[in-house]
């Protein structure tokens, strides 16, 4: 299994661009996450999503956009970048059935918007 | 609403001796417990959960927790700390009845001086 995978791993972008964040995952989990990251912060929620076709706002999610068409890809969008959005992001993915909530995070995508 | 408090943003421990790193919480109902442990340029590993039953939580790498629901309380520990330990360390919660959404401290970075 290759777990939870994200391209690009680093990305450069000038102010108003736009640009999708890729993830997917091959555990078959019905969860799935998006988080950023900033420099001496916790991980904050963007999006979440608890299965295909199914997603909800989290505690950041101005400025993104997410869909869920697969069990597997959990793309996350950035309409008009903003320097605000320069962070580490983070995907995740979970199987929760009663008994597992842990989640598995991807290796992140640095992301510099100037 | 939840939260996680971490109130150590560095712990310095000599190698060989005991480590802990201290979390507080604050939930309305009983709480999910994680910690989570990243090294640099990585995504977060699950090290260990507290869902239920004993108090004494055993997780990765030799670590483990202790649950105090008096003192709100999920500290990590390791009897014998290694240099490879040094790493940062995140607390998370979530609600055991709530959505499946974490909400993580600010992170601990350990160091561990050979």
């Amino acid at each position: 299994n290759a777990g939870v995978t994200q391209t690009p791993k680093f990305r450069i972008l000038k102010i108003g661009q736009s640009m999708t964040l890729q993830c997917a995952q091959d555990m078959n989990h019905n969860y799935m996450y998006w988080y950023r990251q900033d420099p001496g912060m916790g991980l904050k929620l963007i999006y979440y999503s608890v299965g295909a076709g199914i997603t909800d706002k989290g505690e950041v999610p101005n400025g993104y956009n997410v869909s869920r068409s697969t069990t597997e890809d959990f793309p996350l969008r950035l309409e008009l970048a903003a320097p605000s959005q320069t962070s580490v992001y983070f995907c995740a993915s979970s199987y929760t059935n009663g008994r597992n909530y842990e989640q598995y995070f991807g290796p992140g995508t640095r992301l510099t918007v100037t | 609403a939840q939260s996680v408090a971490q109130p150590e943003d560095q712990v310095n421990v000599a190698e060989g001796n005991p480590l802990t790193v201290k979390c507080t919480y604050s939930v309305s109902g009983n709480p999910y417990l994680f910690w989570y442990v990243q090294y640099p340029n990585r995504g977060l590993q699950f090290l260990l959960k507290y869902i239920t039953g004993d108090n004494l939580v055993k997780g990765s790498y030799g670590f483990e927790a202790e649950f105090n629901k008096s003192q709100t309380s999920f500290h990590l520990k390791k009897p014998s700390a290694l240099v490879s330990d040094s790493a940062l360390y995140f607390c998370a919660v979530r609600e055991a009845t709530g959505a499946n959404n974490l909400f993580f401290g600010t992170g601990t970075r350990l160091t561990v001086i050979p």
